[in-house]
């Protein structure tokens, strides 16, 4: 079975410019939750829907960040525009029945 | 607010050391209690679920334990293979299961 597939794995970009990260999740996988980690700390929510909707978004900075997930399935982290403090590790993951989640390899994003 | 605190932030041993990661944990009511491993560059691989107090899991030369306050993760006769950050995250009851990840233990293990 696939697992949780992100991409792109690497991006740099200069500050003030756009940015989006593509997920697909686990099939069958109802939750999909998007997660920042920066060096040496531990994942920290941004974003997390049960199918469609996004339930908790409290944690998302709306002013920059946006998120979509279409018809339920692949879900889409985009920054606009991007700022220095942005670089870090994006993670997708999913679960089913709210149960231990499943991790992609994760979206690594300098901005520079 | 739930809390998360892992201990030690870094630990190194020798190949075949034992020893145990420590998790301690503030929440109002535990779901679930989870175990992930993080290799370089990589996103975390789920281990282990606890769910309460008194329960054990084993994988390898892993194996979780919980209490009603922390969770081990002890470690017998590691290999350099072995050698990844450790996470510990928990999730609550009554509200929105989102897990609450700890900053981890990074541990290398020698040759």
């Amino acid at each position: 079975e696939a697992g949780v597939v992100q991409s792109p794995r690497y991006k740099i970009i200069e500050k003030k410019q756009p940015v989006a990260f593509w997920c697909n999740p686990i099939s069958g996988h109802n939750t999909l939750y998007w997660y920042l980690q920066n060096l040496g700390q531990g994942p920290e929510l941004l974003i997390r829907y049960e199918n469609e909707e996004a339930v908790d978004d409290s944690q998302l900075p709306k002013d920059r960040f946006s998120a979509e997930r279409l018809k339920g399935v692949d879900s889409t982290l985009k920054i606009q525009p991007a700022e220095l403090g942005d670089s870090a590790v994006y993670l997708c993951a999913s679960s089913q029945d709210r149960g231990e989640l499943f991790f992609g390899e994760g979206s690594r994003l300098t901005v520079l | 607010e739930d809390q998360v605190t892992q201990s030690p932030e870094a630990l190194r041993l020798q190949e075949g050391e034992s020893s145990s990661l420590n998790c301690s944990y503030t929440v109002s009511g535990l779901r679930g209690l989870f175990w992930y491993r993080q290799d370089p560059g990589k996103g975390p691989e789920f281990l282990f679920t606890l769910y309460s107090a008194g329960e054990e899991k084993e994988k390898e030369r892993l194996k979780a334990t919980l209490t009603k306050k922390e969770s081990f993760l002890h470690i017998t006769a590691p290999k350099p293979e072995d050698s990844a950050t450790y996470l510990c995250a928990v999730q609550a009851t009554g509200g929105s299961y989102i897990p609450t990840f700890g900053r981890g233990t990074s541990l290398i293990v020698h040759p």
